[in-house]
């Protein structure tokens, strides 16, 4: 079974530039979620979807950072302008769904620094 | 909210060595608790988890017993090997008030685990 992809695995961008990260999850699974992890921390969850629509989005700064999930399957974040403080490794999972136990898993991650 | 403390790193040891990563957590509620490991160069992966109080869970010769009255959920091993050299996150999934969980994790600060030969 393939996991769950994302791309690109590395970016290197300017502050005020902007930048989209890509994620595939595995097949058939209805829940997306996009974590942010910052060295030395544990990752934090920035958007959640349920098939195409959003469950949760409290924690995303709206004012830079968007998300869509297309079709429920895909999905892309994308963060204009970018900031210092953006620098981070950005996480994608997925799970069967939301409700009763179902496990999550990880994307490799995409690495962003921002200079 | 929902928190989890996880005790500070880097953790050097031997192999073989006896091996407890303390893990707190504050939920309302009835959480889910979990314990993901990473692995140099690669994605987060689940551990063990546990879903309700006295709960224990294990795997790969790890494991984590969920207590209520202390709100903790350690991890242990008896004897590591050099391949378990990762970094360990402790997380919880919450729940609303009617019992259904949250989807979103939240992870304690991680912990940095080296064995040495």
């Amino acid at each position: 079974e393939a996991g769950v992809a994302q791309s690109p695995r590395y970016k290197i961008i300017e502050k005020r530039q902007s930048v989209a990260f890509w994620c595939n999850p595995i097949s058939g699974h209805a829940t997306l979620y996009w974590y942010q992890q910052i060295l030395g921390q544990g990752p934090k969850l920035l958007i959640q979807f349920q098939n195409n629509g959003v469950v949760d989005d409290s924690q995303l700064p709206k004012d830079r950072f968007s998300a869509e999930r297309l079709k429920g399957v895909d999905s892309t974040l994308k963060i204009q302008p970018a900031k210092l403080e953006d620098s981070a490794v950005y996480l994608c999972a997925s799970s069967l769904q939301v409700e009763g136990y179902n496990e999550q898993f990880f994307g490799p991650g995409t690495r962003l620094t921002v200079l | 909210g929902n928190s989890v403390t996880q005790m500070e790193g880097p953790v050097t040891l031997s192999e073989e060595a006896f091996l407890t990563i303390n893990c707190t957590y504050t939920a309302t509620g009835y959480p889910s608790l979990f314990w993901y490991v990473q692995y140099p160069g690669e994605g987060l992966q689940l551990l063990l988890k546990a879903t309700k109080a006295d709960d224990k869970g294990s795997n790969k010769g790890f494991e984590a017993t969920y207590r209520k009255e202390t709100t903790s959920f350690h991890l242990e091993k008896g004897s590591v090997q050099v391949s378990d050299s990762a970094v360990y996150f402790c997380a919880l999934r919450g729940t609303h008030a009617g019992g259904t969980s949250y989807g979103k994790l939240t992870f304690g600060q991680g912990t940095i685990l080296t064995v040495h030969p």
